[in-house]
């Protein structure tokens, strides 16, 4: 059955340039996550999508990353205005958690982004 | 806040060597406690869980049991393979609100043969 699905898998791009990451959850999955891992560090919670209930945005680093999701479908995140510091794998999971269960995170392949 | 803290790699072992990976944490409720692995060239995978105090979760040889009372939730294996060779995070994810899992910083393994 298919995985987390994330694209593309490599970027590379221009500082001040803006970038689109996108993320193809399990079909089925409401909640979904976006994650950051900087190069020999753990991965960094950014944002989370539950249904449709409000995103929680509080792990987002500046108002340069944003999210969206449409649904229990594909999520993007974009980063404006790209700095040197953006330079990681963005990892997306989905669960088919909610509130009241416990179930784990699938991860995707990662995005890794380059920052000239 | 939350925070989960691991020992520091690379940890180098001669296959057949037991392991210990150690991982600590600190958090406000009652968390559920993970292991996840990335072998090279490959995601982040979910190698075991434990969802409340003395469980102990195992799978490919691998164990950790959730002591409360020490808030910890090492990470064993009798018997490394060389094919064990990967960064392995430990985990936690509150009971309740946010679900997002807060990850240690990892540890390397390298089994040599």
């Amino acid at each position: 059955g298919a995985g987390v699905s994330q694209s593309p898998s490599n970027k590379v791009t221009e500082k001040g340039k803006d970038v689109e990451l996108r993320c193809d959850p399990i079909s089925g999955h409401t909640a979904l996550y976006w994650y950051r891992q900087r190069l020999g560090q753990g991965l960094e919670f950014l944002i989370y999508f539950q249904g449709n209930s409000a995103p929680d945005k509080s792990g987002l680093p500046s108002d340069r990353f944003s999210a969206e999701r449409t649904g229990e479908s594909v999520s993007t995140l974009t980063i404006q205005r790209t700095q040197q510091e953006d330079s990681a794998v963005y990892l997306c999971a989905s669960s088919s958690n909610t509130v009241s269960s416990n179930q784990p995170q699938h991860f995707g392949d990662g995005t890794r982004l380059s920052i000239l | 806040g939350d925070s989960v803290t691991q020992m520091e790699g690379p940890v180098t072992l001669s296959e057949e060597a037991f392991l210990t990976i150690n991982c600590t944490y600190t958090a406000t409720g009652y968390p559920s406690l993970f292991w996840y692995v990335q072998y090279p060239g490959e995601g982040l995978q979910l190698l075991l869980k434990a969802t409340k105090a003395d469980d102990k979760g195992s799978n490919k040889g691998f164990e950790a049991t959730y002591r409360k009372e020490t808030t910890s939730f090492h990470l064993e294996k009798g018997s490394v393979q060389v094919s064990d060779s990967a960064v392995y995070f430990c985990a936690l994810r509150e009971g309740t609100g946010r679900r997002a899992l807060t990850f240690g910083s990892g540890t390397r393994l390298q089994v040599q043969p």
